[in-house]
Parts: C-alpha cells; structure tokens; sequence
C-alpha cells in the first residue's frame, strides 16, 4: 500500500482481556517500530525490528507486551489481561533500508480503550 | 539515559507572529535531532531534521539549528498561519537505525 497501515483504528476492550494490535508496514521498509502516545507519557518507544535481526524490545513496558513481525513484514502488538493504563494510541512506523529515523513513515494510529 | 525536553504548550498565537518552540536534549555522543509535526486527526510527519552540530534543518518556513554548545534544537518561524496548528514534537536517534526518543509535545494553535 501506499502507507503503513493500521488495524483496526480503534479498540474498546474489557480489563483483563487480550488485545492485538496490527501493523502493515510500506513494501521494502526493513525496519518497523512500535510506539505508544499516551496523555502524561508523551510518545514512547516500545519495540523495533530490523529485518531478521534480534528485535530491540527494551521499550516494552511489562511482560504482558509481546509483538511479532512475520515474514519480515506484517506485525503484530499483543496486550495480555489488559489494564486501565494500557489506554493509550499505539503508532507503528517502517522505514526503508539504510534511512533509520530519518525516514519513517508513521501510521495513523490504534486507539485502545479499555474500560 | 538520553532525554528531550520541551517548552510547555499550549502555545497561542495570532497569525504572522514569530514562534519559538525550545527543545532541549540530553545525550551520549552527537545524536540526529527531529521536529515532527502532528496536525489534528492526522499521523505524525518528519517536519525537520540535522544530523550534526551546527546544522540547520528546514522545512514550510520552519527552522532548527543543532547547537551542541547549548544542546537544543529550538524551532522557529518567522509568521505563522492558521493552517500550522497541530502538535510539534522533538526527537533524538542516537543512531540512524535506532528508536526515536521524544519530547512531550507542545501544542501550538494560531488564531487568525
């Protein structure tokens, strides 16, 4: 596609459920990221992957936190048994080969709610 | 740990006013600094950036220079618009394929 694509663009969910959460990055983009904007907390990393190197996962706030990236392109966010602070927009971004921060592409966004 | 900090917003303007936005860092080493802009209901878009001192970044009117000495990356504009209400945020990367760290944000709306 054109962009990086998110879904779905807003999830309501139950304390204590699992969500995820799901990123299509740009076609060629070898690196995808994973950040959470939250009121108070401003925009914080939570993971990066770079094509099939180990994934950079120190931002992850909690074991409750798991993401996967299959095939070098989709990925996928995981939130286990939910908490109220977990309420939050979660932004993925990909970037090409070699450009690193200086070339991403954010999508719009995941809103989670959970209630 | 590296850091960015950011004046508070909200920042209120009428249009063609000057803006000035402070951002401050904290870091290890030379890192690239970013202004990303977030205009309301959209995703957040690279507005500028400088990859070593003294750089100056530029991009619709707006400007930010590396200073080292003083470890900021203000921005400014000369005359604002309407249309440059949104949510500017500042970064660092400590390495060209590392993870972006933020400020908070600042807030800016322009009244006409």
């Amino acid at each position: 596609g054109a962009g990086v694509s998110q879904s779905p663009s807003n999830k309501v969910t139950e304390k204590g459920k699992d969500v995820e959460l799901r990123c299509d990055p740009i076609s060629g983009h070898t690196a995808l990221y994973w950040y959470r904007q939250s009121l108070g907390q401003g925009l914080e990393f939570l993971i990066y992957f770079q094509g099939n190197s180990a994934p950079d996962k120190s931002g992850l706030p909690s074991d409750r936190f798991s993401a996967e990236r299959t095939g070098g392109s989709v990925s996928t966010l995981t939130i286990q048994r939910t908490q109220q602070e977990d309420s939050a927009v979660y932004l993925c971004a990909s970037s090409p080969p070699g450009q690193g921060a200086s070339g991403y592409t954010f999508g719009s966004g995941t809103r989670l709610t959970v209630v | 740990g590296d850091s960015v900090t950011q004046m508070e917003g909200p920042v209120t303007l009428s249009e063609e006013a000057f803006l000035t936005i402070n951002c401050t860092y904290t870091a290890t080493g030379y890192p690239s600094l970013f202004w990303y802009v977030q205009y309301p209901g959209e995703g957040l878009q690279l507005l500028l950036k400088a990859t070593k001192a003294d750089d100056k970044g530029s991009n619709k009117g707006f400007e930010a220079t590396y200073r080292k000495e003083t470890t900021s990356f203000h921005l400014e504009k000369g005359s604002v618009q309407v249309s440059d209400s949104a949510v500017y945020f500042c970064a660092l990367c400590h390495n060209q394929g590392g993870k972006l760290i933020f400020g908070q944000g600042t807030e800016l709306s322009v009244k006409p």
